[in-house]
């Protein structure tokens, strides 16, 4: 089945500690990205990847790492977390890199930093 | 003034009627839109794309595009119960596929 998977799905956490939250496609997706949602505020950009070694700073960029090693994996890292980046995140991919790509979403992932 | 614009609701339509929601963007540059649905919790899904001006339908779905005027609309047909969902606004460039997106309309069928 073509999917875009994410794990976990729930996480709590404290603030500080290290953390990662997985992204993989098995559609051989060229562009992913990661959202975060927030009520309020909707669905904002956080990083994306246009290609494998290629990635850039999206609406909300601050407290974020990312890397694309591998095509199909785009994990998202949380150096040391905050509790303003308690939220609902989504990663999301493409087939290609134009603005015409339909983008498919994660399952997502609730995060609670304590 | 937020780029997408939606209203929150929520709209509250009887079962079989029309749901009509609305969006509006503010970068003239966008050349593509979409529309996602969301059930509270899940991920969003999208519904329909729409590209050129006029109208696109898509069984119950029909999408309208205005570009002069700035504003893309979707009209549900026939609302059933399962339509009961928050209806996200996306609007993208031809170029680099960012994905910018309302605060959507949360729509309420009701029997």
């Amino acid at each position: 089945e073509a999917q875009v998977t994410q794990n976990p799905r729930y996480l709590i956490t404290v603030t500080g500690k290290k953390l990662t939250v997985t992204c993989s496609q098995n559609m051989n997706h060229e562009y992913m990205s990661w959202y975060r949602q927030d009520p309020g505020l909707g669905l904002r950009q956080i990083y994306y990847s246009m290609n494998v070694e290629v990635t850039d700073k999206g609406d909300v960029p601050e407290g974020y790492k990312v890397s694309r090693k591998e095509k199909r994996n785009f994990p998202l890292i949380l150096e040391s977390p905050s509790p303003n980046q308690t939220s609902l995140y989504f990663c999301a991919s493409s087939f290609g890199t134009s603005g015409y790509n339909e983008q498919f979403f994660g399952p997502g992932t609730r995060l609670t930093v304590l | 003034q937020k780029e997408v614009e939606q209203n929150s609701g929520p709209l509250s339509v009887p079962e079989g009627a029309i749901a009509s929601l609305n969006c509006t963007y503010s970068d003239r540059g966008s050349q593509s839109f979409f529309w996602y649905r969301q059930y509270s919790g899940k991920s969003p899904e999208l519904i329909m794309f729409i590209y050129s001006n006029g109208d696109k339908e898509d069984g119950r779905f029909t999408a309208q595009l205005n570009k002069a005027s700035q504003y893309v609309s979707l009209l549900i047909r026939d609302s059933q119960p399962s339509d009961s969902a928050t209806y996200l606004c996306a609007v993208n460039k031809a170029a680099g596929n960012k994905l910018t997106f309302g605060g959507g309309t949360r729509v309420l069928v009701k029997p």
